[in-house]
């Protein structure tokens, strides 16, 4: 069956970046993207951004896309996702989830950011 | 970008009850709206994709309907596991955007 196993709990100081992975099994890593998206302690859900685990292409909300980078690795089946200049207020839980218009989740990854 | 507004942002309910939550889009998204449930500490669900398909294992007292701009997600006879917190998300384009959620809590 499809799986998405994130990487496990970070805590990072104010002004580090985090690098979540994100690795899928259970069907052709290449046919889907792979869609980031956060959610804060007791908050909605912010969708961050999107990648093609075909040909690298990226698309991120406005929000981030200063800040993050996404990237793919087709030979492990596993997308990443850095956060760099981290502020109190990215302390969230961090899903990966295959993009097929529907999102398939990951377990998640909590990013405890402080000073 | 398209905003999705869910109301209401919860409500209480008993075992029994028929729910109705629903979800608008600032523009026309035809059928893609999908609704996911999540439990505290836990990835959201998927329910329902297509605006009215269930997704498989899911039980049939959820359905969804609409078109358009328009979306509601039932649940026919509220059951003690399904006290959760729901979601809608559109799919018609990037970035994808999500419904703020409604919390079902025990009345």
């Amino acid at each position: 069956q499809v799986q998405l196993v994130q990487s496990g709990a970070e805590v990072k100081k104010t002004g580090a970046s985090v690098k979540v992975s994100c690795k899928v099994s259970g069907y052709t890593f290449s046919n889907d993207g792979i869609s980031w998206v956060r959610q804060a302690p007791g908050q909605g859900l912010e969708w961050m951004g999107w990648i093609s685990a075909y040909n690298g292409n990226t698309h991120y909300a406005e929000n981030f896309q200063d800040r993050v980078t996404m990237t793919t690795d087709t030979s492990t089946s596993t997308a990443y996702m850095e956060l760099r200049s981290l502020r109190s207020d990215d302390t969230a839980f961090y899903y990966c989830a295959r993009d097929h218009g529907v999102l398939y989740w990951g377990q998640g990854t909590l990013v405890t950011v402080s000073s | 970008d398209i905003q999705m507004t869910q109301s209401p942002s919860s409500l209480s309910a008993s075992v029994g009850d028929r729910v109705t939550i629903t979800c608008r889009a600032s523009q026309s998204i035809s059928t893609y709206l999908n609704w996911y449930q999540q439990n505290p500490g836990k990835a959201p669900k998927l329910l329902i994709y297509g605006a009215s398909s269930l997704q498989s294992g899911v039980p049939s007292r959820f359905s969804g309907s609409g078109s358009g701009t328009d979306f509601t997600l039932t649940i026919s006879s509220l059951q003690p596991e399904d006290f959760a917190t729901y979601f809608c998300q559109q799919s018609y384009s990037t970035p994808r955007t999500f419904g703020q959620g409604t919390k079902v809590e025990i009345k």
